[in-house]
């Protein structure tokens, strides 16, 4: 997309397979995690988020998994789609301050 | 709908000029942010403003104001003193703060040099 980055790491997923997006935060104090999407020209939009007293949350098709022992974040897309393509980044909250990470751009081919 | 919306979609910026974003929203949220996105970066914020008739800054503040006079609206002014302009601006709203996740974001204000 225009507006997230020329030199993203990319994921690129056949239709229909599983797709895994990770992400490496940076502080250990950190308390929460959210994963956002942002296509093309578009502002990021939530999928989910995780409390940093739980290592795995379940959404709609996605589930986030959290390893705290090796500061690792990991976003999980089931049966990935056409609609699914887009830059997808992390972000910790760092005493009451949000980082968040550069992104992986995914795309999927039929 | 409720949402964020920001305007305008492009804009562009002459030498020695300062140029407003507009931020409003309709959610109903109490804070609001203005983040600036790069390539290759993370967002990174440049104010935010937890109630009406207050702001703080972010990391990047410099060149940049902004007012807060109505809990919809947050614009942002780039001003001549930011040297950098050329980004895409996100605003951005949540319920009562950064405690209070996630954030909703707008589609962005894309701005450049002449």
């Amino acid at each position: 997309g225009e507006s997230v980055g020329l030199h993203l790491p990319t994921l690129s997923v056949q239709e229909g397979d599983n797709s895994i997006i990770n992400c490496a935060y940076s502080n250990s104090a950190s308390d929460y995690f959210i994963w956002y999407k942002q296509e093309s020209g578009k502002g990021p939009q939530f999928i989910i988020d995780i409390r940093s007293n739980m290592d795995k949350r379940q959404g709609q098709r996605v589930t986030v998994l959290l390893n705290k022992t090796v500061k690792h974040l990991s976003l999980q897309i089931a049966a990935t789609q056409p609609g699914d393509s887009a830059v997808y980044f992390c972000a910790e909250r760092s005493a009451d301050k949000l980082i968040f990470g550069t992104g992986t751009r995914l795309q999927v081919f039929p | 709908d409720g949402g964020i919306t920001q305007s305008p979609k492009y804009l562009f910026r002459k030498e020695g000029q300062n140029v407003t974003l507009s931020c409003e929203q309709n959610l109903n949220h109490d804070a609001m942010y203005w983040y600036r996105q790069d390539p290759g970066q993370g967002l990174r914020l440049i104010y935010y403003s937890q109630i009406v008739n207050d702001f703080q800054k972010g990391d990047i503040a410099e060149g940049y104001s902004v007012s807060r006079e109505k809990k919809e609206s947050f614009p942002l002014t780039v001003t001549s003193a930011q040297k950098n302009p050329t980004a895409f601006y996100l605003c951005a709203s949540s319920i009562e703060g950064i405690r209070r996740q996630p954030q909703h974001f707008g589609d962005g204000t894309r701005l450049s040099i002449l």
